[in-house]
């Protein structure tokens, strides 16, 4: 079946560094979403894309998603506190249908 | 107020007992999933549910079963065939390839 990963699994970063975290699946998405989970919380929806290329800012975030369709990134640019919490990528099937497959999720901490 | 419920928050089972979750949503989505959730660990589909009266199973549904009679509901029940069923379960609902929706999640434990 389906699988995405995510790497890395955790990532430490001192407050005004940047962080990335790559997604990777075994087929090709018909999309792919982001999610963000604080500690203790819910996962919450932050951006989806579509097109084969395609690039969407959020303020401090840049979203990517691979030509091929099977990767995409998510990259912080002068990290917060604020940012602190768990990362997920999820992937739509080609195949039809609303399944969403979950990556393995990025873990970030942020220090002062 | 629009959203997606989930209940109990915190859930006590005793080992060989079934326990239902319960999961209710007013968005009108017409698609609902079950996740579950282990310390330090990503989501893993349990079963989703596209419309009602149909249902799909996930990558792990061994042990758990659901049922789909309305378009707001979309319980879990975890029944004592599952093994290790201590987990963090979170429930969601989307309109059709678009963003999903959790609900606050059940932490269920078997004591």
């Amino acid at each position: 079946g389906q699988q995405v990963m995510q790497i890395p699994q955790y990532q430490h970063v001192q407050e005004g560094e940047d962080f990335t975290t790559y997604c990777n699946s075994s087929t090709t998405l018909s999309n792919i979403q982001w999610y963000k989970q604080r500690p203790g919380g819910h996962p919450v929806f932050l951006i989806q894309l579509v097109k084969s290329g395609e690039v969407k800012k959020q303020k401090r975030l840049t979203f990517q998603f691979g030509e091929a369709k099977k990767n995409s990134s998510l990259h912080i640019t002068a990290t917060q506190t604020t940012d602190v919490g768990t990362y997920f990528c999820a992937g739509g099937n080609t195949g039809g249908g609303n399944k969403l497959t979950f990556g393995t999720g990025t873990q970030l901490k942020v220090e002062l | 107020d629009g959203g997606i419920t989930q209940s109990p928050k915190y859930l006590f089972r005793k080992e060989g007992q079934n326990v239902t979750l319960s999961c209710e949503q007013n968005l009108n989505h017409d698609a609902m999933y079950w996740y579950r959730q282990d310390p330090g660990q990503g989501l893993r589909l349990i079963y989703y549910s596209q419309i009602v009266n149909d249902f799909q199973k996930g990558d792990i549904a061994e042990g758990y079963s659901v049922s789909r009679e309305k378009k707001e509901s979309f319980p879990l029940t975890v029944t004592s065939a599952q093994k290790n069923p201590t987990a963090f379960y979170l429930c969601a609902s989307s309109l059709h390839n678009t963003e999903a929706f959790f609900g606050q999640g059940t932490r269920l434990t078997v004591v």
